[in-house]
């Protein structure tokens, strides 16, 4: 079964840092770019960031650009997202998700599979 | 950045009705927009990619049309599993990726 299981969330004060996981499971996990996308309490979806099947190529919301690093080990078929300086604004679920397109493909296209996500509260 | 406007906010739809939900893009899109169904406390589900084609497992009832800077996800004959926020994304041009702000599809 093709499954993303995000953890690492929590609650963190303002300023503070935080690494958020993603496992992958039932895929080629290095054919596939992957993403962080969240949702802000009783708001909508937001992209924060994406790579590239081998992370040559990292992409970033300018929300977060400068704070929020993404990467991937594909030895241990995982997704990370090492956010730093956080601020309230943060808060929210964070879903790691897969690109649709396999084959190593060299641009971000949409997401086909999704994890149930990851929640992190900023506030003091 | 593309800005994606969806409308209405939110629909009021009898079950065994037709939802009509818009997405509208800031600039072209050409056909690179993806339409996805979100319940809560699920992960958001791929329902329609390149505008008009339906996801592996999607059924008939929901349709995507569109192209350039309007388009339109059709579900008719609602059933009850179908009410959700709905949310368009375009990959044309990036970074970034953008999602519309959603449309809530809850029931009359």
């Amino acid at each position: 079964e093709v499954q993303l299981v995000e953890s690492g969330g929590g609650l963190v004060q303002p300023g503070r840092s935080l690494r958020l996981s993603c496992a992958a499971s039932g895929f080629t996990f290095d054919d596939y770019a992957m993403y962080w996308v969240r949702q802000p309490p009783g708001k909508g979806l937001e992209w924060v960031s994406g790579i590239n099947w081998k992370s040559g190529k990292m992409v970033y919301a300018d929300s977060v650009k400068g704070r929020f690093t993404i990467s991937r080990d594909n030895a241990k078929k995982s997704l990370y997202l090492e956010m730093n300086s956080l601020r309230p604004e943060d808060t929210g679920l964070y879903y790691c998700a897969r690109d649709a397109i396999a084959g190593r493909p060299v641009y971000f296209y949409y997401m086909d599979v999704w994890g149930k996500g990851t929640s992190v509260t900023v506030s003091s | 950045e593309i800005v994606m406007t969806q409308s209405p906010a939110t629909l009021s739809v009898s079950p065994g009705e037709r939802a009509t939900l818009s997405c509208r893009a800031s600039q072209s899109v050409s056909s690179n927009l993806a339409w996805y169904q979100h319940k809560p406390g699920q992960a958001p589900r791929l329902l329609i990619y390149g505008a008009s084609t339906r996801a592996t497992g999607v059924a008939a009832r929901f349709t995507g049309s569109g192209s350039g800077t309007e388009f339109t996800l059709t579900i008719t004959s609602l059933q009850s599993e179908d009410f959700a926020v709905y949310y368009c994304q375009q990959y044309d041009n990036w970074p970034p990726l953008t999602f519309g702000g959603g449309t809530k599809v809850d029931i009359k």
